[in-house]
């Protein structure tokens, strides 16, 4: 079955880089996804990675997947306030359906 | 283009009661998905519909039930609240059900005492 793992809080100050990692068990998983989600509000698809892709990069977003270890990983550049926020990966087989991560709260001090 | 809408935002129901959650995807998506978020349990699958009908369904009980109608908006209910539904409650639209296509609501807030 799905089953995603991510560690529970990073704090980072504003200028640095901050990595969330994540790994997830379903090995048949089509797509991984990082989803960002701000108080009170619902989920924004901030990247995504097609399973047979090692690195995609988005501006200052740069998603990492080691698919032999199921680990995926969000590399966000130069953090600003506006990205503290909780920030989930997820996987999607062929059934439609998104297995999601706890989330990674990630407060980014001034 | 106006996004995902889901109403209402905050409710409040007891114990016992019966509630009905509406979502209206984003003009020309067929597939809407609902998803349960609490503390403890983080984000789970409840079910998905594609042109009315229930494609996908998650491990939840059958207290828990939706439609979609011919215009793709979609209800989910939930009879014989309990206090371990409180939960936010996100539905997300797309083309077909990719989940890279996926928009999200922002969600209706119910909180059961």
């Amino acid at each position: 079955g799905e089953d995603v793992e991510q560690s529970l809080f990073l704090s980072v100050r504003e200028g640095d880089s901050s990595v969330i990692n994540c790994t997830y068990t379903d090995s048949s998983s089509t797509y991984l996804y990082w989803y960002k989600q701000e108080p009170g509000a619902g989920l924004q698809l901030l990247t995504y990675i097609f399973s047979n892709m090692d690195m995609k990069q988005d501006q200052r977003l740069t998603v990492l997947l080691n698919k032999k270890d199921k680990h995926l990983s969000l590399r966000i550049a130069d953090t600003q306030t506006g990205d503290s926020a909780i920030y989930f990966c997820a996987e999607s087989g062929g059934n439609n359906r998104l297995a999601f991560g706890k989330g990674n709260q990630v407060v980014v001090i001034p | 283009k106006a996004g995902v809408t889901q109403t209402p935002r905050y409710l409040i129901k007891t114990r016992g009661q019966q509630v009905t959650l509406s979502c209206s995807p984003i003009s020309g998506h067929r597939s809407v998905s609902w998803y349960q978020q609490t503390p403890g349990q983080g984000l789970q699958f409840l079910f998905e519909y594609f042109s009315e009908t229930q494609r996908n369904k998650g491990n939840f009980p059958g207290r828990f039930s939706g439609r979609q109608f011919s215009n793709s908006r979609s209800e989910m209910n939930v009879s014989t609240l309990e206090l371990g539904d409180s939960a936010l409650y996100l539905c997300a639209s797309s083309l077909s059900g990719e989940g890279y296509g996926y928009t999200f609501g922002s969600g209706t807030r119910l909180t059961v005492v």
